[in-house]
Formats: structure tokens, C-alpha cells, sequence
């Protein structure tokens, strides 16, 4: 069966340092992969999509970046953290598209709280 | 992607069934209506999708009518479990990646 691992569930950082947030999934291969921010409780954002290694889209313009090393690890990273990074970071995943007959819907991982301070 | 709306909350009674509408009048011939619920501080879950076809599974049903501009998640017997944020969403699985836009969703409260 395939499986989400996201971590760490929570960090605090202070303002300026660096972020490396690691996402990876098993049992499956040519996954997309996407990371997400909330924000305020409601409201998730897209911010990176990935449909293949070193295939990286931005969504929106800010501080953040991603990359796919590998096929199944997504990494988002930031150089210097704002106190607007703060939020819970949600990376998913969905197979590839293949035809119809296939449940492409995303499995979330369980999330990252950052905190910047 | 389309675009859809949702109420922004409702209640239902524990042991009743829970109609969440959603609307995307936009949507396009590819595009499927995913739902998705998410708990306080959990990641979403995956609840249902569907194309044009009416679709049932053992969390919930999912009703599109004829002319797909509009849907309906029925949870049949709504338990406090089932509080959460409940998403409606249109998206082709395969273009842009299939990404999944967000909206503010519906906000169910059950109550015993």
C-alpha cells in the first residue's frame, strides 16, 4: 500500500535562519507531488507542484522553494524564514495520470506546524 | 480550473443525514468534483469524486446533476466525527499536474 511520510510534525525557527521540510512516499512511482500552506486555520494554498524529478512549478511568488531530487521525495526549503512563513505545511501526492478506471485522488501527509519567531 | 461555492457552514443533527452543496457552474468536460474533509489540525482526507455519474462508497454519496453545475456530498447518518471542513473541487486529473485549488469549503458542525 502506498504511505505519506512528513516530517517533522512541528518546528520553530527564528527569523532568518533556514527551512528543510522532507516529504516522501512508498509504494507507488511516478507520483505527482504537491506542498501546501494554511495559513489561518482554513484555506489551503498550492504552492509547488511536481510531476516529475527536478519538475518544480511555483504557484505563487514568496520566499519558499522546492525541489524532487528524487522520484518519491519532494523538499521544500527556504534560505532566510519571514515571520509570514509561518503556517501548517501539507505536502500530498496523487499517481500519475494513466487513463481513466483510476482514483486519482491526493493523499495528504499529516503536516508540518511551523512556527517562525 | 473552475471555480466553486460552497456555504460557508451549516449544522447537522448527530444521526441525520448531512446534504453539503456545491456549486461550479464553470466546470469543464474533463474536470471531475473531488470532495475532501479536513479535521482541525489534520492533513485532508479523500472523501469521493465523480465525473457525471452519480457515486457511492462507504463514507459518502456523491449527486452531480445532469448538467454538472452543481453537486451534493450526503453523509446518511452524520456523527460528531464527521465535524470538520468539508472541501468541494473541480480538477482534471492529468492537466497543470492535477492540481487541486482550495476554497474556504463548508464548515459542518454536528450536534448531538
Amino acid at each position: 500500500s502506498q504511505t505519506i511520510h512528513q516530517w517533522p510534525a512541528t518546528l520553530v525557527q527564528p527569523v532568518g535562519s533556514p527551512l528543510s521540510l522532507e516529504c516522501t512516499v512508498e509504494g507507488t512511482s511516478n507520483p505527482n507531488l504537491y506542498w501546501y500552506r494554511q495559513a489561518a486555520g482554513r484555506g489551503l494554498q498550492l504552492l509547488f507542484y511536481s510531476v516529475g524529478i527536478g519538475q518544480i512549478s511555483s504557484e505563487v511568488p514568496q520566499n519558499l522553494s522546492a525541489s524532487r531530487p528524487q522520484d518519491r521525495q519532494f523538499i521544500l526549503s527556504s534560505k532566510k524564514l519571514l515571520l509570514s512563513d509561518s503556517g501548517f505545511y501539507l505536502c500530498a501526492w496523487r499517481p500519475l495520470y494513466r487513463g481513466l478506471g483510476v482514483n486519482y485522488g491526493y493523499t495528504f501527509g499529516s503536516g508540518t506546524r511551523l512556527t517562525v519567531v | 480550473d473552475a471555480k466553486t461555492t460552497q456555504p460557508p457552514s451549516m449544522d447537522c443533527a448527530e444521526g441525520r443525514a448531512a446534504n453539503l452543496p456545491c456549486n461550479h457552474s464553470t466546470i469543464s468536460g474533463n474536470e471531475y468534483v473531488y470532495w475532501y474533509r479536513q479535521i482541525h489540525s489534520q492533513g485532508p482526507q479523500y472523501i469521493i469524486h465523480g465525473l457525471k455519474n452519480n457515486e457511492t462508497n462507504e463514507m459518502a454519496s456523491l449527486i452531480i446533476t445532469e448538467d454538472r453545475k452543481s453537486s451534493t456530498l450526503i453523509l446518511p447518518h452524520a456523527t460528531l466525527r464527521d465535524t470538520a471542513v468539508y472541501y468541494c473541487i473541480v480538477s482534471s486529473s492529468y492537466n497543470q499536474g492535477g492540481k487541486l485549488i482550495f476554497g474556504q469549503g463548508t464548515e459542518l458542525s454536528v450536534k448531538p
